[in-house]
């Protein structure tokens, strides 16, 4: 069991905008961060922190959080965000890092 | 550029050892934590531990008992050992890169993963 609950899945029309959420009481303290990840690949770091994106990571990524609910926005989603996306935090306690199960976007 | 080269057997027996090297190129391994991570086939990702170059660590409770992680400044260097592995222990594993805050903290770098197998 995660203590971080994401939807298993997700779909968004091409172009549009989707938000994938990570539901938590650790979120209330602690930010949550998210990867993306494709097939075959390791994840790589979309957004951590407050709103922070690494270089390279294209703007229409973003992130947010309210109470116990952090979420992650992509506004335009294009085909080549079509992919695995995990959030990633700390534990009620703040002693350990622990995983989403994960969200699987479909872009249609 | 900072990369992280893993190295180790795909292959391990149950019961047995499993021993995998994260090589850190670009960067030094003095100056940041380096953790582990796992993904078994088709499921989510899953902490193993992580540790500072000074010897502080801390580990998945529910791993523990089996993981030894390590760190070699002189060759910038992350090691893992998963002792008594069984099947369930079969997956990726990747050596990755933990920055942040008190408040934050964030996996910038991933190595490419090794998968490792239990079987006999």
């Amino acid at each position: 069991s995660f203590e971080l609950t994401q939807d298993p899945a997700v779909s968004v029309a091409l172009a549009q905008t989707v938000r994938i959420t990570c539901q938590g009481d650790s979120l209330r303290t602690y930010y949550a961060s998210w990867y993306q990840q494709k097939p075959g690949q390791a994840p790589i770091l979309v957004i951590y922190g407050k709103n922070k994106r690494p270089s390279g990571i294209p703007d229409r990524f973003s992130g947010s959080t309210s109470g116990n609910t952090a979420s992650l926005t992509i506004t335009g989603a294009q085909a080549e965000d079509e992919a695995d996306y995990y959030c990633h935090s700390r534990d009620n306690s703040g002693n350990h890092v622990i995983f989403g199960g994960g969200t699987k976007l479909t872009v249609l | 550029q900072v990369q992280l080269q893993q190295s180790g057997p795909g292959l391990v027996r149950p019961s047995e050892t499993l021993s995998l090297t994260c090589t850190v190129s670009g960067a030094s391994i003095s100056n940041d934590y380096w953790s582990w991570i796992r993904q078994p086939p088709g499921k989510g990702l899953e902490w193993i531990a992580y540790m500072y170059y000074s010897g502080s660590t801390n580990y998945n409770p529910s791993l523990r008992s089996r993981v030894t992680i390590s760190v070699d400044p002189s060759n910038d260097q992350l090691s893992l050992k998963l002792s008594s592995v069984t099947a369930a222990d079969t997956a990726v594993y990747y050596c990755a890169r933990l920055l942040g805050t008190a408040m934050m903290d964030y996996f910038d770098l991933w190595g490419h993963g090794t998968l490792v197998t239990v079987s006999s």
